[in-house]
């Protein structure tokens, strides 16, 4: 079946440290996003990739990184220089560029916490 | 820049009662349009769309028409269960400018039996 996996799904990580987030798509999609969403808040875009080995910031990409070496894959990890992390991540992907019947596809996100 | 206001929520209603969730958009070009919708602890579905000006998206119920003279995309629904709760999130995606998928801050609604 194809879809779009985030790992893990609960993520616990002590101050000061680094953590990465996994997702990885068999959609063939070239489109990937990073959200993070915050109780009772909207979806904010930390990072975008429209093709590989390129990625764009979003609009809250301090603290954060990503690397798109591979079509299939968008992994994302949180620095120490994130000062609020503790959140719910989601990745979503999309066949993007100039199609605009570009729906997304959501993997099923990972709550990280801060410990 | 591209962006999607929705109604603030949360809204609660009663079972069979009448659903209108808004929202506008802002955006270059002639974006498309989503709705998808999200339950507990989970990642989005999408729940409906329409790619282009008078288009009418519909799914389980639910519709919502493109309306390009009021950049308007409001989802629709004639008579609402209790497994409808969830949160509603309005979205759209223009292939001019930045090329992303931008998303309104959701709705949350509770139907109450």
């Amino acid at each position: 079946d194809g879809g779009i996996t985030q790992s893990p799904k609960y993520l616990f990580r002590k101050e000061g440290q680094n953590v990465t987030l996994s997702c990885e798509q068999n959609l063939n999609h070239d489109a990937m996003y990073w959200y993070r969403q915050d109780p009772g808040q909207g979806l904010r875009l930390i990072y975008y990739s429209q093709i590989v080995n390129d990625f764009q910031k979003g609009d809250i990409a301090e603290g954060y990184s990503v690397s798109r070496e591979k079509k299939e894959s968008f992994p994302l990890t949180v620095t120490s220089a994130q000062k609020n992390p503790t959140a719910f991540y989601l990745c979503a992907s999309s066949i993007g560029g100039r199609e605009l019947n570009t729906e997304a596809f959501f993997g099923q996100g990972t709550r990280l916490t801060v410990v | 820049g591209d962006s999607v206001t929705q109604m603030e929520g949360p809204v609660t209603l009663s079972e069979e009662a009448f659903l209108t969730i808004n929202c506008t958009y802002t955006a270059t070009g002639y974006p498309s349009l989503f709705w998808y919708v999200q339950y507990p602890g989970e990642g989005l579905q999408l729940l409906l769309k329409a790619t282009k000006a008078d288009d009418k998206g519909s799914n389980k119920g639910f519709e919502a028409t493109y309306r390009k003279e009021t950049t308007s995309f409001h989802l629709e629904k004639g008579s609402v269960q209790v497994s409808d709760s969830a949160v509603y999130f309005c979205a759209l995606y223009t292939i001019q400018g930045a090329q992303k998928l931008v998303f309104g801050q959701g709705t949350r609604l509770t139907i109450n039996p």
